[in-house]
Parts: structure tokens; C-alpha cells; sequence
């Protein structure tokens, strides 16, 4: 079956350090992956889209990557802020169905 | 542009009672999704639709749940003779149509079965 992994429930770190998110998947073949930042009683909030066939993406502090060999995807913060401190959620799609991983909590101490 | 409107934001119902859902989409928007969320865990795939059309309802429990997304007016999620189980966060999202987007979601509605 289909299987959506992040690393660990919860990553803390010192603020203006780089936070690593990780996404791993199995037994599925996304065309292309999401990134969805969530906080606390509000709904996901859409930050980065990168297709199967782009290895990089960039959108101000956020990078994100994406292997199909290894199926997997990081979603970097550069120079972390307290603000920052949310649940992350990569979720993985073909055409419109669309899977969620549980989410990684992130506090950026400051 | 509002977004995506859900409402209520929190709904109590006792065991055996119906519970309906409702969800406005994003102005231009005519696919919506539903997910449902636990605490501590993800957000699981219920149904997907399109105005007037089920697209997609692999997620959605095949009795007691039920889903539309009529013509004129906003999506509705039902559930009927809910039990304790049933208490969760119910998002939905949507998204313009075919192709690759980000999906938009709302605030989400809080039931609680009590």
C-alpha cells in the first residue's frame, strides 16, 4: 500500500539555523509534490509545488527537492525564525488525488 | 475574495444525531476536496467532487457518510447517527480545475460527539 513518511513528529532548532524537513514515500509514482505549512485549529496553508521532473524548486528562504529514485523530497527553511514554528505536511499527487503525510512539527527557538 | 468558507467552525452533536458540513469554495474554483484530520495524525482523503458530480469517494466510509456538491450553493459533508469515533477536523480544499495546483482550504469544522 501506499506509504507517506516525515521524519520524525517534531524537529526543534535555533533560530537563523536551517530547518530540514524530510518526505519518503513508497509504492507510489507522484507526478509532482506539495509542501503545506499548518498551525494550530487552522487549515493547511499551500507553500511549493515541484513536478517529477524538476529537481529544485526555491521560493524566498524555502527550498524544496524532489528524487524519484529515491523517492524523496526535503524542504529546507533557511535562517530560521520563531515565526516559522509550525506543522509542515508534504502531500504527493497524480492529476487530482492527492495524499498527506502526517507532518513534521517545527519550533524555532529563538 | 473570502477563500474558502467553512462552516460552523465547531459543531457538538450527541451519539445518533445527523451532522452536516458545509463548504463554500474559493470564488472560480469548482473542484472541492474533503479531508478528515485526528489529532497528532494526517489529513485522510475522503471524496473529491465536482459541481454536481462525485468524483472520487475511495475515502469516504461507505455507510452514514455522504457527500454533494449541487449546483447553486456550497458542498455539503453528512453524516448521519454519528458515533464518538466520528470526532475529528473536517477540512476542505479546493482547487480551480484540471491541471496541477495547490489546493486552497478552509479553517476547518471541529465536531465533537458526545
Amino acid at each position: 500500500s501506499q506509504k507517506i513518511e516525515q521524519n520524525s513528529e517534531a524537529l526543534n532548532i535555533q533560530e537563523g539555523k536551517t530547518a530540514t524537513l524530510t518526505c519518503n514515500y513508497t509504492n507510489y509514482s507522484p507526478a509532482y509534490l506539495q509542501w503545506y505549512r499548518q498551525d494550530p485549529g487552522r487549515g493547511p496553508v499551500f507553500l511549493l509545488l515541484i513536478r517529477e521532473n524538476e529537481k529544485e524548486k526555491r521560493k524566498e528562504r524555502l527550498k524544496v527537492t524532489f528524487d524519484t529514485t529515491l523517492k524523496q523530497s526535503l524542504f529546507h527553511i533557511t535562517a530560521s525564525q520563531p515565526a516559522d514554528s509550525a506543522t509542515y505536511l508534504c502531500a504527493l499527487a497524480n492529476n487530482n488525488d492527492m495524499r498527506f503525510g502526517a507532518g513534521t512539527r517545527l519550533t524555532v527557538k529563538p | 475574495n473570502a477563500g474558502v468558507m467553512q462552516n460552523p467552525r465547531h459543531l457538538v452533536r450527541r451519539r445518533g444525531q445527523e451532522a452536516r458540513l458545509r463548504c463554500s469554495p474559493m470564488k472560480g474554483h469548482s473542484h472541492v476536496y474533503w479531508y478528515r484530520q485526528l489529532p497528532e495524525e494526517g489529513l485522510k482523503f475522503m471524496v473529491y467532487l465536482q459541481k454536481e458530480n462525485i468524483i472520487d469517494e475511495s475515502g469516504m466510509p461507505k455507510e452514514r457518510f455522504s457527500a454533494e456538491f449541487p449546483k447553486e450553493g456550497p458542498s455539503i459533508l453528512r453524516i448521519q447517527q454519528v458515533v464518538r469515533g466520528d470526532s475529528a477536523a473536517y477540512f476542505c480544499a479546493s482547487s480551480p480545475g484540471e491541471g496541477v495546483y495547490g489546493y486552497t482550504f478552509g479553517s476547518g469544522t471541529r465536531l465533537t460527539v458526545v
